[in-house]
């Protein structure tokens, strides 16, 4: 099992709260991601991070922000929440090793996003 | 550009028999290919991974998938399906000629149901 865990499995909410998903992993890994997953399953990466303050959007455009002051630390915030946001939403990471960068993600749990 | 194609939404099989599930993609370098599976309500976990070597690759619970260059096809195979296996199943690629960051472009996921 991959040491990297999400918070709240499940949310929800009114529209326009402010909510924070939080991710974390105990890896050290440099390379955290953000997926968005749809009702019919696609998965779309929303944000990356290379390393501490560094933070990059990913190839499906997202009303969401993120940060990346710890290492072991991804949260994403969404403002003013709207039905729209309803989704889940995977955070995962990857390292860097001997051979390059292999890909192979690991991925928390998920949130699971109700905006009523 | 990156992409992958699983062009079955579902797969039917019956327990103990052989369980194919179809994957191709499109890059313009050498690809990085991978399997992951989500069982309800959960995260992606990893099954499998080719980046370079023997086109025949083992994973997780006994699956394995096989390279092929020619028709570019990844397409994950077990020889006798498991009820357990049921599952949504997801096929991703990296090209490292384009990608320095490790993003996976994911297919639109397959859905495998094993009958008893």
């Amino acid at each position: 099992e991959a040491d990297i865990y999400q918070t709240p499995r499940y949310l929800v909410i009114g529209t326009g709260k402010k909510i924070t998903l939080e991710c974390s992993q105990t890896m050290g890994h440099d390379k955290m991601y953000w997926y968005q997953q749809d009702p019919g399953m696609e998965l779309h990466l929303i944000h990356y991070s290379y390393g501490v303050n560094s933070t990059e959007k990913g190839d499906l455009s997202s009303e969401s922000t993120v940060s990346r002051i710890r290492t072991e630390h991804f949260p994403l915030t969404l403002e003013s929440a709207r039905p729209s946001h309803t989704s889940q939403y995977l955070c995962a990471s990857s390292e860097w090793t001997a051979e390059g960068h292999t890909g192979e993600l690991f991925f928390g749990e998920g949130s699971r996003l109700t905006v009523l | 550009a990156q992409s992958v194609a699983q062009p079955e939404d579902q797969v039917n099989v019956a327990e103990g028999n052989p369980l194919t599930v179809k994957c191709t993609y499109s890059v313009s370098g050498n690809p990085y290919l991978f399997w992951y599976v989500q069982y309800p309500n959960r995260g992606l976990q990893f099954l499998l991974k080719y980046i370079t070597g023997d086109n025949l690759v083992k994973g997780s619970y006994g699956f394995e998938a096989e390279f092929n260059k020619s028709q570019t096809s990844f397409h994950l195979k077990k020889p006798s399906a498991l009820v357990s296996d049921s599952a949504l199943y997801f096929c991703a690629v990296r090209d490292p000629t384009t990608d320095s960051w490790g993003k996976l472009q994911f297919g639109a996921g397959t859905q495998v149901v094993v009958t008893p």
